[in-house]
C-alpha cells in the first residue's frame, strides 16, 4: 500500500516566522511532487511542484526534496494569517496516472 | 473562465434521487479527473478520463456511480438512488494529460447533501 503522511497538526506558528510542513512518502518510483492548500469549505489550490533533489523557491514558499531519505516539505517564510489552512502533499504514483494524497497539515498562522 | 468550472457549488436532494454533477476542464486540458471528500477526510479518487475514455473505474464506490464526457470537454458524474452516504464534496480537477507527473488543478467543487 503506498502511503503519503503527514502530520495533522495543528502547527501553530506567530505571524512573520517561518512554517515547516514535512510529508513523507513510500513510493520510491515516485517523481512529482505537489503541494496543496485549501482553506475551510475550499477546494485544493496548487502552490508548488517539484520534480528535483534540492530547493525549488517561489515567492515565501520553498519545496525542498530528498528523494533519498522520501521527504519533502514547504517551508512559507515570514508567515501571515491568511496563511492558515490546510497543506496537502501529493506524490505521483510511479507507474500510474495518479497522485497518491497525504491528508494534509492545518496550518494556523497567529496574529 | 480559465479555470475548472463545476456546478452547482451545492445540492440538497432526498435520499433515493439520482444526482448529476458537471465539470468543464481547462481549455486544452485532455485529462479530467473526479474525487470525494468527506467532512474532515482526505481526497477519494473516484475516476479518471483521458479523452473521452475512462480507463479505471475502479475508484467508484458502487454501481450506482457513473461518469461519462464527451467531445473531450464536460464531464459529468451521476449518482443514482442516492444515499447518505454520498453526502460529500465533489471535485473535478484537470491536467494537460493523464499523466501522474502533470499538475492537478482542481474546481471549486459541487457540496452534495442528501436528506
Amino acid at each position: 500500500q503506498k502511503e503519503v503522511e503527514q502530520n495533522s497538526g495543528p502547527l501553530s506558528v506567530p505571524e512573520g516566522a517561518i512554517a515547516s510542513l514535512n510529508c513523507t512518502y513510500s513510493d520510491r518510483g515516485s517523481q512529482s511532487f505537489f503541494w496543496y492548500r485549501q482553506y475551510s469549505g475550499k477546494s485544493p489550490e496548487l502552490i508548488m511542484f517539484i520534480y528535483s533533489n534540492g530547493d525549488k523557491e517561489d515567492g515565501r514558499f520553498t519545496a525542498q526534496l530528498n528523494k533519498a531519505s522520501q521527504y519533502v516539505s514547504l517551508l512559507i517564510r515570514d508567515s501571515q494569517p491568511s496563511d492558515s489552512a490546510t497543506y496537502l502533499c501529493a506524490v505521483s504514483d510511479s507507474g500510474t496516472y495518479k497522485y497518491i494524497f497525504g491528508t494534509g497539515t492545518r496550518l494556523k498562522v497567529l496574529a | 473562465g480559465a479555470g475548472v468550472s463545476q456546478s452547482p457549488s451545492n445540492k440538497v436532494t432526498e435520499k433515493g434521487k439520482d444526482v448529476e454533477l458537471r465539470c468543464d476542464p481547462i481549455s486544452g486540458h485532455t485529462a479530467l479527473y473526479w474525487y470525494r471528500q468527506s467532512l474532515g477526510q482526505g481526497l477519494e479518487f473516484l475516476i479518471y478520463f483521458q479523452g473521452n475514455s475512462a480507463p479505471d473505474k475502479s475508484g467508484l464506490p458502487s454501481d450506482r456511480f457513473s461518469a461519462e464526457r464527451t467531445g473531450g470537454s464536460v464531464s459529468t458524474l451521476t449518482i443514482q438512488r442516492t444515499q447518505q452516504e454520498d453526502s460529500a464534496v465533489y471535485l473535478c480537477a484537470s491536467s494537460l494529460v493523464a499523466d501522474s507527473n502533470q499538475p492537478q488543478h482542481f474546481g471549486d467543487g459541487t457540496r452534495l447533501s442528501i436528506l
